[in-house]
């Protein structure tokens, strides 16, 4: 069974350009949420994806935002880039609609802002 | 707004029992403990979760306290590979809450 898959594995950009970073899900998975980690840093929680929907978000600005495809998979789009946005931003996915659940983690993307 | 405590960082020595403390104080009745762990750079692997009860699976054990306000996490046998920043949350598992992580454990197996 094919894990959480996210793309591209890096991706370099200068400040005040837009980034998009891509997450598949696990098949059969609903829920997709993505996580921004910088250097030294915890999980910061981004957004939680459920059925499409857009079903929390954590405290960042509106320049974060993304959506859930049909197929589930889900975009992150990071407007406006700042240098404090160079993380690793970690896509997770789980089985149950609705609920929290075990989340299944992607490798991640590594977002460089010069 | 992170829910749980850990301390920063803990050593141990290969072989032996890793024991990883988490204080949830704020728990509230219907919160599960779930622990998961990050191994140098990539993606945060699930290990266990629990409500109230112990739990035991291949990877590790959980303890839960009476009041529900700690929990400990068991690697029995503790390997190199288990080196790793281990993160304990709490959340419910209705409602669409935001999970928040904190900054973990880094736990260092020595050799």
């Amino acid at each position: 069974e094919a894990g959480v898959t996210q793309s591209p594995t890096h991706l370099i950009k200068t400040r005040g350009q837009q980034a998009t970073l891509r997450c598949s899900p696990i098949s059969g998975h609903t829920s997709v949420y993505w996580y921004q980690q910088a250097l030294g840093l915890g999980l910061q929680f981004l957004l939680w994806y459920d059925e499409g929907e857009e079903r929390n978000r954590g405290n960042f600005p509106p320049r974060f935002s993304g959506r859930q495809f049909p197929n589930y998979s889900s975009e992150l789009n990071v407007n406006a880039l700042e240098l404090e946005d160079s993380a690793l931003y970690l896509c997770a996915s789980s089985l149950v609609t609705g609920l929290y659940n075990e989340q299944f983690f992607g490798p991640g993307t590594r977002l460089t802002v010069l | 707004d992170a829910k749980t405590t850990q301390p920063p960082s803990m050593d141990c020595a290969e072989g032996r029992a890793a024991n990883l403390p988490c204080n949830h104080s704020t728990i509230s009745g219907n919160e599960y403990v779930y622990w998961y762990r990050q191994i140098h750079s990539q993606g945060p692997q699930y290990i266990i979760h629990g409500l109230k009860n112990n739990e035991t699976n291949e990877m590790a054990s959980l303890i839960i306290t009476e009041d529900r306000k700690s929990s400990t996490l068991i690697l029995p046998h503790a390997t190199l590979r288990d080196t790793a920043v281990y993160y304990c949350i709490v959340t419910y598992s209705g409602g669409y809450q935001k999970v928040t992580f904190g900054i973990g454990t880094k736990l260092q197996v020595i050799p």
